[in-house]
This record gives C-alpha cells, structure tokens and sequence, in this order.
C-alpha cells in the first residue's frame, strides 16, 4: 500500500529557512510526480509546485518562485521543499501528495499526513 | 492562473439529505476536474477525479458531474461522516499551474 510519510512539525524565525520531507513506500518512486500543497490555519488549499522524481525536473507556483526549492533522493524514495526567507504568512500545514498518471498536472490518488510549520519571532 | 469558485461556503444539511456542491471554473478545463473531502485535523481525500469518477473505495452516494466550467458534488444521503469541507481542483494542462476552489464546508444542520 503506498504511504507518503513526512518530516515533523518545525518553529522557524522570520527569514529563516525550513525543509520538510517525504518519504514514499509502496509504489515506484520515480514513477510518478510528487506534489507541495499548503494550508494556512483555517484557509483552503494552495498548490505550490512538483516535482518529477526521475528527472528531478520542478515546476513551482508563480508566487513561491525564488523562494521554493524542491528535490529529491532516489536512493531513499524521499522528496524535499525547502522555503527560504520566510515570513508569519508562511505558517502553514505543508503537505506532499502523489500523482497518480506520471504526468505533470494531474489529480492527487495520496497524500502525507501534513507538516506544521510555524513561523514565529 | 485558473480561478476555482465553489458555492456555497457552507452548507446546513441534516443526516439522510441530500447536499449538492458547486464548482465554476473561470475558463474551460474539460473534465480535468477532482473534488476532496478534508475531515478536520486530516490531510483532504480523494473523491472523484475527472469530474465523474469515484475514486477507489469511494461509496455510491458520493457523485460528480459537469465538465467546461460548471460542475457539481452530490452526496445522495448524508451520513454523519460526511460533515468535513469538500475542495475542488482543476488539472488542465495548460496554463500548467493546479488551483483549487475556496472549499464548501458540510455541517449538521
């Protein structure tokens, strides 16, 4: 069965940079693209890019454009998004979602349980 | 960017109604469309994608249509499950960048 298991929760400064992983089991991991979504306290969801594990080629949402960094290690089957310079607004539920057709822009078949980041002075 | 509108915000439905959710596209994405519910404290779950499609384990009251830009969730018969907030997304290749709508929250009237 697959499972996208992510880093725990993290309390960053302002302008500080946080990375969260996500681990995937269960599938091939270079098969299918992996997702960031976020979801600030209360709000709805906000897509913030992907990534092709095998090409480690990214794709990122216009407003996180110089600011996310998205990669991946094959060897473990584990994704990464890194968010640098961040800011109160940044505090947010990050969470990873797969794929499910080998293609870019796609639907989400499985998602992690969610990373809390807070970002507090 | 493709702007997701769902309507409305919230939904007051007692046990065994039925609830129809809306979703508007601001142009066309086909039937490049999937719809999650999100209980609280989870990650969202998925639905129905190509706007018509249950997803795997996906019970019969849950059901999508539509296609272009206006499309609809139908829950037949709520159950007490139910009550969570239901997101659209649209998957249109271009412009390559994914949207969901505002989410409709579900609750016991």
């Amino acid at each position: 069965q697959v499972h996208l298991v992510q880093s725990g929760a993290d309390v960053k400064k302002p302008g500080a940079s946080v990375k969260v992983s996500c681990n995937a089991s269960g599938y091939t991991f270079t098969g299918y693209y992996i997702h960031w979504v976020r979801q600030a306290p209360g709000q709805g969801l906000q897509w913030m890019g992907w990534i092709n594990p095998n090409s480690g080629g990214t794709n990122y949402a216009q407003q996180f454009q110089g600011r996310v960094t998205m990669t991946r290690d094959t060897s473990i089957s584990t994704a990464y998004m890194e968010l640098s310079r961040l800011r109160s607004d940044d505090t947010a539920v990050y969470y990873c979602a797969k794929a499910p057709r080998g293609a870019a822009t796609d639907y989400f078949d499985y998602w992690g349980q969610g990373t809390l980041v807070t970002v507090s002075s | 960017e493709i702007v997701m509108t769902q309507s409305p915000a919230t939904l007051s439905v007692s046990p065994g109604e039925r609830a129809t959710l809306s979703c508007r596209a601001s142009q066309s994405v086909s039937s490049n469309l999937a719809w999650y519910q999100q209980r609280p404290g989870q990650a969202p779950r998925l639905l129905i994608y190509g706007a018509n499609t249950r997803a795997t384990g996906i019970p019969a009251r849950f059901s999508g249509s539509g296609s272009g830009t206006e499309f609809t969730l139908t829950i037949s018969s709520l159950q007490s499950e139910d009550f969570a907030i239901y997101y659209c997304q649209q998957y249109n290749k271009w412009p390559p960048a994914l949207t969901f709508g505002g989410g409709t929250k579900v609750e016991i009237q």
